[in-house]
């Protein structure tokens, strides 16, 4: 059980935009933590994609965006590609754990 | 080029040792926050530890006790000392560079993988 909480799965058509949630609580999320996002193409490391909340590093097209509000997030890719097709993880931070650190169970995007 | 590149993985019997090490170039390591990240077969990230540019160290409460995290800063190198190995330390071991609360992990290695059986 995740302290971060996403949908196991979306989906959605080539050029559709697809939205992924990730919700904590007054402990993280909600306590002004900032959150990141991570893509994790098929059988690689993860890929730092969003950060801070909803900055892009460079060379991340600007299909993906971030955003958050209270105790959630959520990612947004609009004019969705094949090349999406991966696993999307919110990551923050959590000040009532022992552990600074807390993942997101993961969301797998397929692109239809 | 910024690049961390993990070794040491590898088949190792329940209850044994193994130390995984992260070569990071074009950086500093003991300049930064580092990172190790898990992930068993078939499921999510968990992170594991991280040491502070300070030297403060924590871990997630499944290592507490078991993993030791350090860094060699003559070598520029992350280690994970692993003791006491379970079968469900089972998984690809990541390290990273951890920019902190309002930047994320950048830098991330290739990963190595750690199997605990008989």
């Amino acid at each position: 059980q995740s302290v971060l909480t996403q949908p196991p799965s979306v989906s959605g058509a080539p050029g559709q935009r697809v939205t992924i949630s990730c919700t904590g609580s007054s402990s993280n999320i909600g306590a002004g933590y900032d959150v990141h996002w991570y893509q994790q193409l098929p059988g690689t490391a993860p890929k730092l994609l969003i950060y801070g909340n909803s900055n892009r590093p460079s060379g991340v097209p600007d299909r993906f965006s971030g955003s958050k509000s209270g105790t959630s997030a959520s990612l947004a890719i609009t004019g969705l590609q094949a090349e999406d097709e991966a696993d999307y993880y919110c990551q923050s931070y959590d000040s009532s754990l022992s552990v600074p650190v807390v993942f997101g169970g993961g969301t797998k995007l397929t692109v239809l | 080029e910024v690049q961390l590149v993990e070794s040491g993985g590898g088949l190792i019997q329940p209850g044994g040792s193994l130390r995984l090490s992260c070569a990071a170039s074009g950086f500093t390591v003991s300049s930064n926050y580092m990172s190790w990240v898990r992930q068993a077969p078939g499921k999510g990230l968990e992170w594991v530890s991280v040491i502070y540019s300070g030297g403060s160290t924590y871990y997630a409460d499944s290592v507490k006790g078991r993993f030791t995290i350090s860094r060699d800063n003559s070598k520029n190198t992350l280690y994970l000392q692993m003791n006491s190995l379970r079968a469900e330390d089972t998984a690809v071991y990541y390290c990273a560079r951890d920019q902190g609360f309002h930047y994320g992990m950048d830098v991330w290695g290739q990963g190595t993988t750690v199997t605990v059986s008989s």
